[in-house]
This record gives C-alpha cells, sequence and structure tokens, in this order.
C-alpha cells in the first residue's frame, strides 16, 4: 500500500507570490490533515477534509486555503506569501474509523525569499 | 481546547540505556487519545504509540511502553535498550475522539550515543 505522497518535497518561491502544494492520501482514506512546522511555533494544524468538505480548521490567516477533490487528493494554497510562511508543510491522512491513526506524509519544504 | 507540553527539549542517553520522555496534556474532554510521534532526520513523522484515555492498561510497543497517568494528566514515553536508529525528535499528540486534528507538544530531540 502507497504511503501518503506530497508534492514538491522542496519549493523556493519569493515574498507575494502564491504556491499550491499537493497531497495523495493513502488509498481509501477520506480524511487529509494539513500541519505547519516551523522551529518557533512548532507543528500547528492548518485544517482538515473530508469527502471534498473542510471539517476543521486552525488558526491561520485567510491567505490558507485548501481543497479536496473527490480521489480525496488534497491541495493547499497560500497566496501573498511572507517570509514567515517558510517552513514544513506535512499532509496527514486518515481513514477516520474509531481509533485510526494518521499517517503523514514526508512534507513540502517551502522557503519563501 | 487542548494542550500538550514537552518540558524536556533535547536529551540524550548512551545505546542499550532506557529513557523517559514526559509529556503532560490538558483537555476537557472525557474521550480523547495520545500519542507519540517520531521525527527523524527525513522529516517523515511516524507514529510510535498510541493510548485510548479510557484503557487502563498501558500501551506497549515492543521496546516502546508509555506510563498514562489519567488523573495527573500526564503520558511519558519509555525506550528501553535504545538503538541509533531511535535518534529523532519524538512528539508527543492528543486528539478527541471524532476529530481528525492533533495537537502537539513542542518536541524533545533525542539523540543515542554509541
Amino acid at each position: 500500500k502507497a504511503g501518503v505522497t506530497q508534492t514538491p518535497r522542496y519549493l523556493i518561491k519569493t515574498r507575494g507570490q502564491q504556491v499550491t502544494l499537493s497531497c495523495s492520501p493513502i488509498s481509501g482514506h477520506r480524511s487529509v490533515s494539513w500541519y505547519q512546522q516551523t522551529p518557533g511555533q512548532g507543528l500547528q494544524f492548518l485544517f482538515e477534509y473530508f469527502s471534498e468538505t473542510q471539517r476543521n480548521k486552525g488558526n491561520f490567516p485567510g491567505r490558507f486555503s485548501g481543497r479536496q477533490f473527490s480521489n480525496s487528493r488534497s491541495e493547499m494554497n497560500v497566496s501573498t506569501l511572507e517570509l514567515g510562511d517558510s517552513a514544513l508543510y506535512l499532509c496527514a491522512s486518515s481513514s477516520t474509523e474509531q481509533g485510526s491513526e494518521a499517517f503523514f506524509g514526508q512534507g513540502t519544504r517551502l522557503t519563501v525569499v | 481546547a487542548q494542550t500538550v507540553t514537552q518540558s524536556q527539549p533535547e536529551m540524550s542517553v548512551q545505546e542499550a540505556e532506557t529513557v523517559t520522555l514526559s509529556c503532560t496534556y490538558d483537555t476537557s474532554e472525557s474521550n480523547y487519545y495520545l500519542f507519540w510521534y517520531k521525527q527523524p532526520p527525513s522529516r517523515q513523522m511516524i507514529l510510535v504509540i498510541r493510548q485510548e484515555a479510557y484503557k487502563q492498561q498501558n500501551a506497549t510497543e515492543n521496546r516502546f511502553s508509555v506510563n498514562f497517568q489519567k488523573a495527573a494528566k500526564s503520558f511519558s514515553l519509555k525506550i528501553s535498550d535504545s538503538q541509533l536508529g531511535d535518534t529523532a525528535m519524538y512528539f508527543c499528540a492528543s486528539r478527541t475522539f471524532g476529530n481528525e486534528k492533533l495537537t502537539f507538544g513542542t518536541g524533545t530531540r533525542l539523540t543515542i550515543i554509541p
């Protein structure tokens, strides 16, 4: 069974640009969550999608958005990039069965210059 | 809201020794899960062990075991016979039933010394 796949692995963008990150969950998993990891703030929850609907959202500005497709693949978008958006963005998928664990991808390292 | 606290930013231990990582949490929920995740330099978060709050018995997975003290809201991880491959960041996390959102602690960087 293939794991969670995130693309791209590395990305360098300029302030003011926008970026789209992609996450393909484990086959059969319908829930996809996104996290931002930085040295200063640690791991912070961005949002969770289930069956193409955002079910939960963290405390991030509206520049951060996401969506989920019918095949459960998810994308997150950050518009008007700021230097502080430089981070490792992690995606996790789960089956949402009671007690199921979240499986993480290897992340996308975004650097904003 | 849930909070998770890890008070040990860094720890190191000799290979083959036993080490315990601390974690405390706070939640108003009665049904929740607790996890320990490992993040090696490859960056991929890997589940080490999990505990359902309604279970009194402490979870164990081979060399990894937890000491779950529900009343004290404490959830420590014990690694026995530590190996070089155990070198990583370790994160304690919680989530409530029916909610996929994980709340993480700040992590403990564990180094196993040969």
